[in-house]
């Protein structure tokens, strides 16, 4: 079975450059959540979608980070512009509906962001 | 304040001698305590769920254990293959968030 998938797996851009990570998520999960790690901090969750519907976006740092689910097999983060303090690792993580076995979320690869 | 505090941050031992991990969690309601493994450039992968006190899990070398307040992670007579950082995370009840702590780094050496 193939598990979350991220693109691109590395990036390094220059500060003020658009930047767009994706994540297609496992099959038939209907939750989708967007993580940071550094290892200031450690891994902060940024967003999470419900069926395609962003629920909490509390851990989003600022505006210029959005996250979009147009439909339930992918989704995408994106920062414009960017700074060299968004610099960090991030991770997409999916997770299938209720009940014990649809407590547990799967992580993607993650996609290692740089900005110079 | 921190809902998942993990100790130690880093963690060295030679191979076969055996140890734990801390994690404790301040949520008032948990709904799941999950443990994750993860290695150099790569996403976590998942190791066990935890629902109530007393329950435990056991896969290969690694033992996990819950109670009202922390969980542990017991690596008994581990191999290099074992380093790794452990993270641990908290679901808590009414909630569809999982928070993370930071992570034990553990290093075995031959």
């Amino acid at each position: 079975d193939a598990g979350v998938i991220q693109s691109p797996r590395h990036e390094v851009t220059e500060m003020g450059q658009e930047v767009t990570l994706r994540c297609k998520p496992i099959s038939g999960h209907n939750s989708l959540f967007w993580y940071r790690q550094t290892m200031m901090r450690g891994l902060e969750l940024l967003i999470y979608f419900n069926n395609n519907v962003p629920i909490d976006d509390s851990g989003m740092p600022e505006d210029r980070f959005s996250a979009k689910m147009p439909n339930a097999s992918f989704s995408t983060l994106k920062i414009q512009p960017s700074e060299p303090r968004d610099s960090a690792v991030y991770f997409c993580a999916s997770r299938g509906r209720q009940g014990h076995s649809g407590n547990t979320i799967y992580f993607g690869e993650g996609s290692w962001l740089t900005v110079v | 304040e921190d809902q998942v505090t993990q100790s130690p941050e880093a963690l060295r031992l030679q191979e076969g001698e055996s140890s734990s991990l801390n994690c404790s969690y301040t949520v008032s309601g948990l709904r799941g305590l999950f443990w994750y493994r993860q290695d150099p450039g790569k996403g976590p992968e998942f190791l066990f769920t935890l629902y109530s006190a007393g329950e435990e899990k056991e896969k290969e070398r690694l033992k996990a254990t819950l109670t009202k307040k922390e969980s542990f992670l017991h690596i008994t007579a581990p191999k290099p293959e074992d380093s790794a950082t452990y993270l641990c995370a908290v679901r808590e009840e009414g909630d569809d968030k999982i928070i993370f702590g930071k992570g034990t780094r553990l290093h075995i050496l031959p």
